[in-house]
């Protein structure tokens, strides 16, 4: 398997454009998930969806960001109006399974740049 | 709300050392725990799983315990080399799947 598929890997945009990422999670997995990483708030969990349902959205920063997974295998975190301090590394990850017994897997992430 | 903490935050020594990470929850309540990698620029590496039941895993050179009612877990790794030099990240399990990760220590292992 070729491990979670995130795109673009780098995305440079201006303030106030729409920013589209996505994810293709494990085949088999059942569970995603979204998070950011900054240097001052470190990892944090934003959404995510089992069994392609929005399970948990609480740490979604703004209306301004919303995430979508229309199948089994695809994902996308949408911010639009995008602002300078959405600037972040943003990760994909899945694993199998509701009980949190499970290995947690990630993508190689993608840097937004907001200018 | 859990909280998840690891010391040191930073942590240079010279190869061939043998080094332990610490990480800390306030919630004993989790379904396990995840030792992962992070290299710069790069994405997570999963290097260890805990379920809550066990006491510890081993990978090659890393053992990883936890002791869920005091809420710890180490990282122990034997025999440093330079390219375990990367940030190290704890993350514990809770409720309805959800992660809750530590701020991460950055090693570096001197050659």
């Amino acid at each position: 398997d070729a491990g979670v598929i995130q795109s673009p890997r780098h995305e440079v945009t201006e303030m106030g454009q729409e920013v589209t990422l996505r994810c293709k999670p494990i085949s088999g997995h059942n569970s995603l998930f979204w998070y950011r990483q900054t240097m001052m708030r470190g990892l944090e969990l934003l959404i995510y969806f089992n069994n392609n349902v929005p399970i948990d959205d609480s740490g979604m920063p703004e209306d301004r960001f919303s995430a979508k997974m229309p199948n089994a295998s695809f994902s996308t975190l949408k911010i639009q109006p995008s602002e300078p301090r959405d600037s972040a590394v943003y990760f994909c990850a899945s694993t199998l399974g509701t009980s949190g017994s499970n290995e947690q897997f990630f993508g190689p992430g993608t840097r937004l740049t907001v200018l | 709300k859990q909280e998840v903490t690891q010391i040191p935050a930073a942590l240079s020594v010279p190869e061939g050392e043998n080094l332990v990470l610490n990480c800390s929850f306030t919630d004993s309540a989790i379904y396990n725990l995840q030792w992962f990698r992070q290299d710069p620029g790069k994405g997570l590496t999963s290097l260890l799983l805990i379920q809550s039941s066990q006491r510890e895993q081993t990978s090659g050179r890393l053992n990883a315990s936890l002791d869920k009612s005091s809420g710890r877990s180490t990282l122990y790794i034997a025999a440093s080399q330079p390219g375990d030099s990367a940030t190290y990240l704890c993350a514990v399990t809770g409720n309805f799947n959800k992660f809750y990760f530590g701020s991460g220590t950055k090693l570096n292992v001197k050659p």
